[in-house]
């Protein structure tokens, strides 16, 4: 099984900010299969991106994806207050699904 | 728009069982595969297990194996989650998500079910 290990747990910053949040895989991750949701309390986890780099339907051009093999990265590039939550990555990889344990992004 | 509404959640004896059903409105749901998602209190996110489209092929998570239960009624555009045995470990909110073809990601989740295993 793929582990996704997400830093750091806690982001403090303030509206306007650039945030980077990083995801780390066990093994290699297969760019096609690797998404980043939101989470705010009391609601569904939402798609952002998926395919590592590619905006889901809606999503604001702040948020951008990178990356390839283990290393993964959520890009906001002006924090708006709307965007302080929590993110999680995600994986699909030999019939099985798996989650980050999430970053918390707070406002400082 | 995509609609996935979850219900059937609610308060069970450890041991036992619970049927949570997911209806879809919005999309083709006989196109789509679709997930059983959960998330313990304050915890993170838990993917639990899969069914495709036609039913072809079923992956489910090793904590949910010979436990739990993924079916689908196309005709009646509904996904089903079968929780047998449960344990209180498996209180949660648990989600219904639909399956971004050729992505392997979530691309619509309903609002939850809580389901609270506690004697």
């Amino acid at each position: 099984e793929i582990v996704l290990t997400q830093s750091p747990g806690t982001l403090s910053l303030s509206p306007g900010e650039r945030a980077t949040l990083s995801c780390r895989a066990s093994q290699s991750v297969s760019s096609t299969y690797l998404a980043w949701y939101q989470q705010k309390p009391g609601q569904p986890p939402r798609l952002l991106i998926y395919g590592a780099s590619n905006r889901a339907t809606g999503i604001p051009d702040r948020f951008s994806g990178t990356g390839s093999g283990t290393d993964f990265t959520l890009t906001i590039s002006r924090l708006e207050p709307e965007d302080f939550a929590v993110y999680y990555c995600q994986q699909h990889g030999n019939s099985l699904y798996t989650f980050g344990q999430g970053t918390k992004l707070e406002i400082k | 728009q995509v609609q996935l509404v979850e219900s059937g959640g609610g308060v069970v004896q450890p041991g036992g069982s619970l049927r949570l059903s997911c209806a879809a409105s919005g999309f083709t749901f006989s196109n789509y595969g679709m997930h059983w998602v959960r998330q313990a209190p304050d915890k993170g996110l838990e993917w639990l297990t899969f069914i495709a489209y036609d039913v072809g092929y079923i992956y489910s998570a090793d904590s949910v194996k010979g436990r739990f239960t993924i079916s689908r009624d196309n005709s009646k555009n509904t996904l089903y989650l079968q929780m047998n045995s449960l344990r209180p470990e498996d209180t949660a909110v648990y989600y219904c998500a639909k399956d971004l073809h050729g992505h392997g990601n979530f691309d619509y989740w309903g609002q939850g079910t809580l389901v609270t295993v506690s004697s």
